[in-house]
């Protein structure tokens, strides 16, 4: 099962939006609605932000969102803040019982 | 408060083995499926292994097939990765993860533990 395939960086200014893709194939992100992002600010163990495409965990910020369409799922930061700069992975089930990452993307805030 | 705590990371030789423990606490333990997740210096994060609630199911990375297993002890509240035939892309820092609503996304991780394969 190949990685799925998300864009190595994205930028913005503080206050703007961003969205990151994350793109997979019919047997993962385009079948199941398991896709869940994941932030990981250097030297620290990976945070839930977004779960079943476009749920937030209790006690993570409205800014975050997430979407679907397709093969190729998204998230969205509004109102970008300089605690945003982090990597961010997004991940999905897929149809042979596993789970595969994506790459990851980093976030610079400029 | 839930706390996943690994251990028994280290240096290895090629072929060598070695086996991890992730201690948990502030939740459940019996009632949720487990994961491990690894992420070599400087790389992305990398599925490994999972396990159901109740250890009725287990399923692995091509990667690591045969070689890793993974179990549980629900009585101890502690998860388990027994690695076998480690190799120098085994090399990675190994997190718990604890699952969420659903069986494939983790709402708490482990801090992790530092595994090197090296002669």
């Amino acid at each position: 099962q190949s990685a799925l395939t998300q864009p190595a960086s994205v930028s913005g200014s503080p206050g703007q939006s961003i969205t990151i893709s994350c793109t997979g194939t019919s047997t993962d992100v385009g079948y199941y609605d398991y896709v869940s992002w994941y932030r990981q600010h250097p030297g620290k163990a990976p945070k839930l932000m977004i779960f079943d495409v476009n749920k937030r965990p209790s006690g993570v910020s409205n800014r975050f969102s997430g979407s679907k369409s397709g093969n190729t799922a998204s998230l969205t930061i509004s109102g970008l803040q300089a605690d945003d700069e982090a990597d961010y992975y997004c991940s999905s089930y897929t149809s042979i019982d596993t789970l595969v990452f994506g790459g990851g993307t980093k976030l610079t805030v400029l | 408060q839930v706390h996943l705590v690994e251990s028994g990371g280290g240096v290895v030789q090629p072929g060598g083995s070695l086996r991890l423990s992730c201690a948990a606490s502030g939740f459940s333990f019996s009632t949720y499926a487990m994961h491990w997740v690894r992420q070599a210096p400087g790389k992305g994060l990398e599925w490994v292994a999972f396990i159901r609630y109740d250890g009725s199911k287990k399923y692995y990375a091509e990667s690591v097939k045969g070689r890793f297993t993974i179990s549980r002890d629900n009585s101890e509240n502690t998860l388990y990765l027994q690695m076998n035939s480690l190799r120098a892309e085994d090399t990675a820092v190994y997190y718990c993860a604890k699952t969420y609503t659903s069986e494939w996304g983790f709402d708490y991780w482990g801090q992790g533990t530092l595994v090197t394969v090296s002669s």
